[in-house]
């Protein structure tokens, strides 16, 4: 199976501020039809993960454009501008490329 | 709006197996791709399977064959996962998710969750 390790585990943060995550895959997360399938998800306390950003940089429908995603092949980083309170929780990366899916382990954005 | 309403929580016995629903509503569940998800508090989320609801064709993570068997009802726009043999390393939060549009991935809507106790 694909592994897919982020970094860091933990991000402190102050409202207002700016955060980067970075997701690397254990190979190329490039499909045979050309595509990226690496997604992005948050999840807040006691709730269901929610899409952010598909195939690398797409904002799902209502997420703000302080997300942003990119990256290529086996790295890639999520940025979020402008951290509200809201943002705060669990990030998730997925890749969908390989069978099976699979997500990387999680970075907890939490206040400084 | 795309609603996916999960059944309520289980306590099940060691040994036992429980079939946990997925019930949707908001878009065309026959053209659709359902995936099943396992998340222990605490951890991280691992993919089980998805099924198409148009011919009920499946695919398994290999660590979930013969523990997940999933199965739909057209009639009823209802996803189902039946695990079997339960033990208290199957303890978790057991997810439904659609795909985006009507592909497999990426999980676009999500069900709010069923947490399963196994506990004598």
């Amino acid at each position: 199976d694909v592994v897919m390790t982020q970094t860091p585990v933990s991000l402190p943060v102050s409202l207002g501020g700016q955060a980067s995550i970075s997701c690397r895959s254990s190979q190329s997360l490039v499909h045979s039809n050309g595509n990226t399938y690496l997604h992005w998800y948050l999840q807040k306390p006691g709730q269901s993960p929610q899409l952010l950003i598909y195939r690398v940089s797409n904002r799902f429908s209502g997420v703000p454009d302080r997300f942003s995603g990119s990256g290529s092949g086996t790295d890639f980083t999520l940025k979020i501008s402008r951290v509200e309170p809201e943002d705060l929780g669990d990030y998730y990366c997925l890749q969908s490329t390989h069978f099976p899916n699979t997500f990387g382990a999680g970075t907890k954005l939490e206040l400084k | 709006q795309v609603k996916l309403q999960q059944s309520g929580a289980e306590l099940v016995k060691p040994g036992a197996s429980v079939k946990l629903s997925c019930k949707t509503s908001g878009y065309t569940f026959s053209t659709s791709y359902m995936s099943w998800f396992k998340q222990i508090p605490g951890q991280s989320i691992e993919w089980i399977g998805m099924i198409y609801a148009g011919d009920g064709g499946t695919g398994y993570n290999q660590k979930f064959k013969g523990k997940a068997t999933l199965t739909v009802d057209t009639s009823s726009s209802t996803a189902y996962m039946d695990l079997s043999s339960l033990t208290t390393e199957d303890s978790a939060v057991y997810f439904c998710a659609r795909g985006l549009d009507y592909s497999a991935f990426p999980f676009a809507y999500w069900g709010q969750g069923t947490l399963v106790t196994v506990s004598s």
